[in-house]
């Protein structure tokens, strides 16, 4: 079945670091993909998504870019702010399917 | 904030007993999903509604289950809760079916004691 693969967390980083977040899925048909990110203590929002390859998905300095060939959608950020710190989920739906299928998130820390 | 609207935040029960989680969508979606997230089996999809009908079930019990009225909220019910039900349930909402962007509401945190 359908699945998606996030790099292990937790993460720590320093203000102004580069981010990269990896992201790897597999999936039969050709999926959607999104970055969904939850704060402490609220739900999940939707950070950014693409729906076909070589897709760029950006919001708030996030990118990612859907890559067929490699079925990833790594999450990336040139320079990171402490309010940056939240959990990442990836996740993919497939089309003609209802649901999303998450990977188990990433943790990220950011110290000023 | 999303738009989607959940009700309790939080809830705290004994083993044995039933509650009802309610979920109210972003104006002019049709479609509701049902997620639980818990410590050891991360966000996993439950159960979809479509304009009041059943679209596709997910991983859930069968202890648990869901409706979508006229008015197009929602709310799942869990019964005979066992201490492994204790998680965080989303609600999500979409306009449509088909690979939508899901708008997730803040959440019911269950507590099963």
């Amino acid at each position: 079945g359908d699945s998606v693969t996030q790099m292990e967390g937790p993460v720590t980083l320093s203000e102004e670091a580069f981010l990269t977040i990896n992201c790897t899925y597999t999936a039969t048909g050709y999926p959607s993909l999104f970055w969904y990110v939850q704060y402490p203590g609220e739900g999940l929002q939707l950070l950014l998504k693409a729906t076909k390859a070589d897709d760029k998905g950006s919001n708030k300095g996030f990118e990612a870019t859907y890559r067929k060939e490699t079925t990833s959608f790594h999450l990336e950020k040139g320079s990171v702010q402490v309010s940056d710190s939240a959990v990442y989920f990836c996740a993919l739906s497939e089309r003609g399917a209802q649901k999303l299928v998450f990977g188990q998130g990433t943790r990220l820390t950011i110290n000023p | 904030d999303s738009g989607v609207t959940q009700t309790p935040k939080h809830l705290i029960t004994a083993t044995g007993q039933r509650v009802t989680l309610r979920c109210s969508p972003r104006s002019g979606d049709l479609s509701v999903y049902w997620y639980q997230q818990s410590l050891d089996q991360g966000l996993q999809f439950l159960i979809q509604y479509y304009n009041g009908e059943e679209r596709a079930k997910g991983n859930i019990l069968e202890r648990f289950s869901a409706q979508q009225f006229p008015d197009l909220h929602s709310e799942l019910n869990l019964s005979s809760l066992e201490l492994g039900d204790s998680a965080l349930y989303f609600c999500a909402s979409s306009v449509g079916t088909n690979q939508e962007t899901q708008y997730f509401g803040p959440g019911t945190r269950l507590l099963v004691l």
